[in-house]
């Protein structure tokens, strides 16, 4: 069957250390996986894209790694931050004109 | 920026009622979708349009109707309003096909009595 995971529901970590959150995904064939924020009582925010010919994509403190053969997405927060705590969403896009499909999230709390 | 609004952030109706949502994005986007999110079940996809007049059922249309007259409007209609429907409903917005980074609107917490 199709599935697609985020590994835990919850991370707890302390200010400055660096946040590794994973996607995997099962019976699927993504071109491009996504990466969303999502704060409480809002909706998600986009952070970043990955295609499935990149290996690694980074924005400011934050890198997406995609790994095509092992099925799995790794998004780090370098030097987080108490700011730095929401909802992570991993999100597969297949290009192949359906909607995305989006894991159920990890909950990430940075405390100081 | 990209804009997307939804109707009201939080409403109260009575089991039975007729409910609508709705839903506008000002970036000319073709493609709009209707989830709802519920604690430890994710986002799950409702009804989705790729154009005007155009819909496409997602993973739980029961219970759900959807209307898109223009191309900048997309409603979510509760037929009649079940206990099973409060949830948090979010709208969103992309592009276009082969383009779906999505745009998500701020959310409305829909409680049915």
């Amino acid at each position: 069957s199709q599935k697609i995971e985020q590994n835990s529901e919850a991370l707890n970590i302390q200010e400055g250390k660096t946040a590794t959150l994973t996607c995997n995904y099962t019976n699927y064939s993504p071109a491009y996986l996504q990466w969303y924020r999502q704060d409480p009582g809002r909706g998600p925010v986009f952070l970043l894209l990955i295609r499935e010919n990149e290996k690694e994509k980074r924005k400011e403190r934050l890198k997406v790694t995609f790994d095509t053969t092992l099925k799995q997405s790794l998004f780090h927060i370098t030097a987080s931050q108490p700011a730095d705590s929401a909802t992570y969403l991993c999100a597969l896009d297949l290009q192949a004109g359906t909607a995305l499909i989006f894991g159920k999230g990890t909950t990430l709390s940075v405390s100081s | 920026d990209v804009k997307v609004t939804q109707s009201s952030r939080y409403l109260v109706k009575r089991t039975g009622e007729k409910v609508f949502l709705e839903c506008v994005q000002d970036m000319d986007h073709e493609n709009m979708f209707w989830y709802r999110q519920d604690p430890g079940l994710g986002l799950r996809l409702i009804y989705f349009s790729y154009d005007v007049k155009m819909k496409e059922k997602g993973d739980i249309p029961e219970g759900y109707s959807v209307s898109r007259e223009k191309k900048e409007r997309f409603s979510l209609i509760l037929e009649s309003a079940s206990t099973n429907q409060t949830s948090m409903y979010l709208c969103a917005s992309s592009f276009k096909r082969g383009q779906e980074t999505q745009y998500f609107g701020p959310g409305t917490r829909l409680l049915v009595l």
